[in-house]
């Protein structure tokens, strides 16, 4: 059982379009990352999370941690082709627990 | 600043061989975590090395192991190589140690692909 569960698992969008990404647990936990990953590299940290209903925006990146902590979301505005890649997110539960990882939302924006 | 680098950068390997996968972490960097990633169960945790001492074991069998030097610089071995071990192994290095309360920032590498014929 994945304990988080990211969705869509693959999203296709034209270049311009808005679109949000899921997280999705039934746990608890005290902070959530998002990460990006391109082919052939390794993740990059795009943002933490750590307080219920918190809201963080980078750029045209809007991420958001659910009140209860058990869930977030990562909406992008006006999709670029640059934007394309691998969006994981990864929750961290307490004391030295290591992160746990979504598996990802593909997301490909076509110029 | 120089980047974490592993290698080598691709491997390809046959059942029962063993491999050995290095990684070099950000200077000054202690703690070192190394991820199995693959389609299917995307990005898993094998272990975290903070001050040569493994720190954090995640649910791997015993044939995935690692050390770290006292440069930080960490090597991970798989023995008996499976054809389900395939996938692309990535190393993340912190400053301290990676858990969940101290909220440390992990920098990846960009992973070694092994695959298993």
């Amino acid at each position: 059982t994945q304990l988080l569960e990211q969705s869509p698992q693959f999203l296709s969008i034209q270049e311009g379009e808005n679109l949000t990404v899921y997280c999705n647990s039934s746990s608890v936990f005290s902070s959530l990352q998002w990460y990006r990953q391109e082919p052939g590299e390794g993740p990059v940290l795009l943002v933490t999370v750590v307080t219920g209903g918190e809201v963080k925006k980078l750029k045209r990146l809007t991420f958001q941690f659910g009140d209860a902590r058990k869930d977030s979301s990562l909406h992008i505005t006006a999709a670029q082709p640059g934007d394309t890649g691998l969006y994981l997110c990864a929750g961290a539960k307490s004391g030295n627990t290591p992160l746990v990882f979504g598996k990802g939302t593909r997301l490909s924006v076509i110029a | 600043k120089a980047g974490v680098t592993q290698t080598p950068r691709y491997l390809i390997k046959t059942r029962g061989q063993q491999v050995t996968l290095s990684c070099s972490p950000i200077s000054g960097h202690r703690s070192v975590s190394w991820y199995q990633q693959t389609p299917g169960q995307g990005l898993q945790f094998l272990f975290e090395y903070f001050s040569e001492t493994q720190r954090n074991k995640g649910n791997f069998p015993g044939r995935f192991s690692g050390r770290q030097f006292s440069n930080s610089r960490s090597e991970m071995n798989v023995s008996t190589l499976e054809l389900g071990d395939s996938a692309l192994y990535l190393c993340a290095s912190s400053l301290g140690l990676a858990g969940a309360a101290s909220q440390e920032t992990q920098y990846f590498g960009p992973g070694t692909r092994l695959l298993v014929l």
